[in-house]
């Protein structure tokens, strides 16, 4: 079955700790992208890639960080310097950036609370 | 600013029809979508509309008014598992989602 794999499902980390949460994808599709939910409020765009080797800054990268190195994978890393890092992170992929249409496929999450 | 508003939740009855608005002001437009997210899980697509009317698609429909900058989601025949968050997201001009905080839709018996 095509889908996205995110990795763990939960994890709890003390402060101070760097995590990194793991994105696979075997839909073949280029562009992947990590977005934060938090309550209350919309989905926030972290990084997101639309190539293998590079990857762009959303809206609230501060405090993450990302790699490309293939095509089916993303991860993110929540670095101590993220001052509030208790979220629900959603993995996603979708066809490159310039169309209309581009639907969005989601993984299905991990939380991740800070101790 | 760019913004996405919609209501935080709403409560309708097993069976009926339940329409959900969103509003957006973007930098540009390239398309409204709709998802659904139940609780702790992955959203899924639902819609995208990127003319102005009416799409229908079985027990789900949207709609869009470009002049406006209004979208709504219509849900019928309502099912106790359509309990969950609709989220509406509108294109900009960089084809970046612009993400409301999604309306939670609570189906009582």
């Amino acid at each position: 079955d095509g889908g996205i794999t995110q990795s763990p499902k939960y994890l709890f980390r003390k402060e101070g700790q760097n995590v990194t949460l793991s994105c696979e994808q075997n839909l073949n599709h280029d562009a992947m992208y990590w977005y934060r939910q938090d309550p209350g409020q919309g989905l926030r765009l972290i990084y997101y890639s639309q190539i293998v080797n590079d990857f762009l800054k959303g809206d609230i990268a501060e405090g993450y960080s990302v790699s490309r190195e293939k095509k089916e994978s993303f991860p993110l890393t929540v670095t101590s310097a993220q001052k509030n890092p208790t979220a629900f992170y959603l993995c996603a992929t979708g066809t490159s950036g310039s169309s209309g249409a581009n639907v969005l496929t989601f993984g299905a999450g991990s939380r991740l609370t800070v101790l | 600013g760019q913004n996405i508003d919609q209501p935080t939740e709403m409560t309708a009855t097993e069976g009926a029809i339940v329409q959900i608005n969103c509003t957006y002001q973007t930098s540009g437009f390239n398309g409204l979508f709709w998802y659904q997210q139940h609780a702790g899980e992955a959203p899924t697509f639902l819609s995208y509309n990127v003319l102005d009317g009416l799409e229908e698609k079985g027990r789900f429909s949207s709609f869009l008014s470009r002049s406006k900058g209004y979208s709504y989601l219509l849900l019928k025949e309502l099912q106790m598992k359509d309990s969950a968050s609709y989220l509406c997201a509108s294109m900009d001009s960089n084809y970046q989602l612009i993400w409301g905080a999604g309306t939670k839709l609570i189906i009582k018996p």
